[in-house]
């Protein structure tokens, strides 16, 4: 499979505890992005990675949101204490360039719900 | 603050005819523009990009940019109701780094 993969594909998690979301990007691409999607709502950027290197977070919660891509491994988006509000679809996305050319390829996405 | 502007619709046509999106977007600092297409419960897809004013066409879609006006449009020409689905529009922000997207316009195409 060459596009991009994000699991778990679905995650519960009761209020008050941690979700961890991967992204592995596509093959050759080295740039990911996240985006949250809230019911019935549009896609909001999160923050954009390079490998090892947090470009731009400027969508990010303050509080309790952290993302990583490391040198090796997928990209990992991580909330901690987890409320409500949080229930969402977390798209990841990556490109081979970050020019205006710059065309986002998107995971499946993980739903998740907050009891 | 940012933003892409789309009518929510539904926008219903008849199956065979043709089907207009347009968005509108806020930021002329914007050089690229791209149509998602996302189906319910799955994630966006996408169709079209244009970075350049004038039109491109791909197969049965076509993909209008007017930085001037501040306006993309997408036509779907001979709709299929497998064309159902709701159409995001997104433009580059932040040196390209990131996309800002409209709500989406739900499409409806109808046997």
């Amino acid at each position: 499979n060459a596009g991009v993969m994000q699991n778990p594909r679905h995650l519960v998690r009761r209020r008050g505890q941690e979700a961890r979301l991967r992204c592995s990007p596509m093959k050759g691409h080295s740039h990911v992005y996240w985006y949250r999607q809230l019911p019935e709502e549009g896609l909001k950027f999160m923050v954009y990675l390079q490998k090892e290197n947090i470009i731009d977070e400027s969508g990010m919660p303050k509080e309790r949101f952290s993302a990583e891509f490391p040198k090796e491994g997928p990209s990992i988006l991580r909330i901690q204490q987890v409320v409500r509000g949080d229930s969402a679809a977390y798209f990841c996305a990556s490109s081979l360039y970050t020019n205006s050319y710059n065309e986002q390829f998107f995971g499946p996405g993980t739903r998740l719900t907050v009891l | 603050q940012k933003e892409v502007e789309q009518n929510s619709g539904p926008l219903s046509v008849p199956e065979g005819a043709i089907a207009s999106l347009n968005c509108t977007y806020s930021d002329r600092g914007s050089q690229s523009f791209f149509w998602y297409r996302q189906y319910s419960g799955k994630s966006p897809e996408l169709i079209m990009s244009i970075y350049s004013n004038g039109d491109k066409e791909d197969g049965r879609f076509t993909a209008q940019l007017n930085k001037a006006s501040q306006y993309v449009s997408l036509l779907i020409r001979d709709s299929q109701p497998s064309d159902s689905a709701t159409y995001l529009c997104a433009g580059s922000s932040g040196g390209y780094n990131k996309l800002i997207f409209g709500a989406g316009t739900r499409l409806a195409v109808h046997p």
